[in-house]
């Protein structure tokens, strides 16, 4: 298996524009999950999946985020419009919903806003 | 918020030494997952110890729980370079289901490990 696979891998866009995400999450796999890091607040969990129906949304930051799974091997977070203070690396990581497992993640995308 | 607190902040040894990173945290937890992150990448699951067990080793890898302390710690005997990386505790039990919690990661301890 490939992994959990995000791009792009960089993102540089300008104040105001649309951005959007992209996870493919490990085959088999049932639940996903949206962090975002940053050196101030760390990992935060911004939404996750369970056989692609959002289960909690609360850590969304504001409306301009909005996230979505239309089948089990496809996501996308989307922001807009993005503001410098969206600058973060953004991860996408995928799970077995019903198992206490580790969770697998994907190498992250950079995003710049400038 | 973030549930588990990781101690210290920074970490550097020589090759050959032991490493000790600690986690705090608040709430009752059935499971704690430990994860690396070497620079620039994702984050790697390392060990996951249940709330009924108090030790657990993987390879050079020592973890441990007290749940009365609502405190864990990762021993990493015998550092390596290759183990230069940032350690992050993780709580909730992972489970994305109605009756689990996603899991809620601290904000690490960076390990730097010179030869």
């Amino acid at each position: 298996d490939a992994g959990v696979i995000q791009s792009p891998r960089h993102e540089v866009t300008e104040m105001g524009q649309e951005v959007t995400l992209r996870c493919k999450p490990i085959s088999g796999h049932n639940s996903l999950f949206w962090y975002r890091q940053t050196m101030m607040r760390g990992l935060e969990l911004l939404i996750y999946f369970n056989n692609n129906v959002p289960i909690d949304d609360s850590g969304m930051p504001e409306d301009r985020f909005s996230a979505k799974m239309p089948n089990a091997s496809f996501s996308t977070l989307k922001i807009q419009p993005s503001e410098p203070r969206d600058s973060a690396v953004y991860f996408c990581a995928s799970s077995l919903a019903d198992r206490v497992v580790g969770y697998t993640f994907g190498s992250g995308t950079r995003l710049t806003v400038v | 918020s973030q549930q588990g607190e990781e101690d210290p902040q920074a970490l550097s040894i020589q090759e050959g030494e032991n490493a000790t990173m600690n986690c705090s945290y608040k709430t009752s937890i059935n499971n704690l997952q430990w994860y690396r992150q070497n620079s620039g990448r994702g984050l790697v699951h390392l060990i996951l110890i249940r709330s009924n067990e108090r030790e657990k080793h993987s390879g050079r890898l020592r973890v441990t729980l007290d749940t009365s302390k609502k405190s864990s710690s990762l021993l990493i005997t015998a550092s390596r370079a290759a183990d230069t990386a940032s350690y992050f505790c993780a709580t909730g039990d992972g489970r994305a289901n109605q009756a689990g919690t996603a899991l809620i990661f601290g904000k690490g301890t960076t390990l730097s490990v010179s030869s």
